[in-house]
């Protein structure tokens, strides 16, 4: 079983809001990632988490706060965001760290007024 | 020049036929490749993983030219269902960092 589970599938919120994205796999995998993605254009990496810790930040703003409180569940903090960050946010997880395939959850799809 | 480059498309093609897209990458230290499909305002999903010798699932063949850093895909007798985004995926990085293209969309008409 190859699923990715995301909550909420839909999130609007203004900018003074803080919310949370969460993400949950139950596959055994070690490694998660979140991914943002614009209308017509691949998705991005933010951050990996590999055996919960944080290996790469793709240099993004602060006002995103990675958080993995155990190898199952990753979230994704948000606070003071901007308009330009409406977006969907994708999560996905791999076996491991090394050329694994990385599988999918059905994102959240973000619009921040 | 972007890592991995893809021809956007789109490609309209009638049910039945058969439609390749190609795909470039730079890196030539890449180690694994994938195929992706994508629909609209859906996440990818895994459609095919891409190895040297050449692979086939069904009605779709995926093939890799390291010589080149040239990846294929080959669709057959399309379906109306095949309409979508393929996204050209290498991984090459660092923490398994995959790299996009930046998709072909594939419309089949009946």
């Amino acid at each position: 079983d190859t699923e990715v589970t995301q909550t909420p599938k839909h999130l609007v919120m203004g900018m003074t809001n803080k919310k949370s994205l969460k993400c949950e796999q139950h596959m055994g995998h070690r490694a998660m990632y979140w991914y943002k993605q614009k209308a017509k254009k691949p998705p991005e990496l933010m951050f990996v988490y590999s055996y919960e810790k944080l290996s790469i930040n793709e240099s993004v703003p602060s006002r995103f706060s990675p958080e993995c409180p155990n190898s199952s569940l990753l979230n994704l903090h948000l606070h003071a965001l901007q308009p330009e960050d409406s977006a969907l946010y994708l999560c996905a997880s791999s076996q491991g760290d090394n050329q694994e395939t990385q599988y999918f959850g059905p994102g959240t799809r973000l619009l921040v007024l | 020049r972007k890592e991995v480059e893809q021809d956007p498309g789109p490609f309209n093609v009638p049910e039945g036929a058969t439609v390749a897209f190609n795909c470039t990458y730079s890196n030539s230290a890449s180690q694994s490749f994938f195929w992706y499909r994508q629909d609209c305002r859906k996440e990818p999903k895994l459609l095919m993983s891409v190895y040297s010798s050449g692979n086939e699932d069904g009605r779709f063949t995926a093939q890799l030219n390291r010589a080149s850093q040239y990846i294929s895909l080959l669709i057959r007798d399309s379906k109306l269902s095949d309409s979508a985004t393929y996204l050209c995926v290498v991984n090459g990085g660092a923490g398994n960092m995959l790299t996009f293209g930046g998709g072909t969309r594939l419309m089949v008409k009946p």
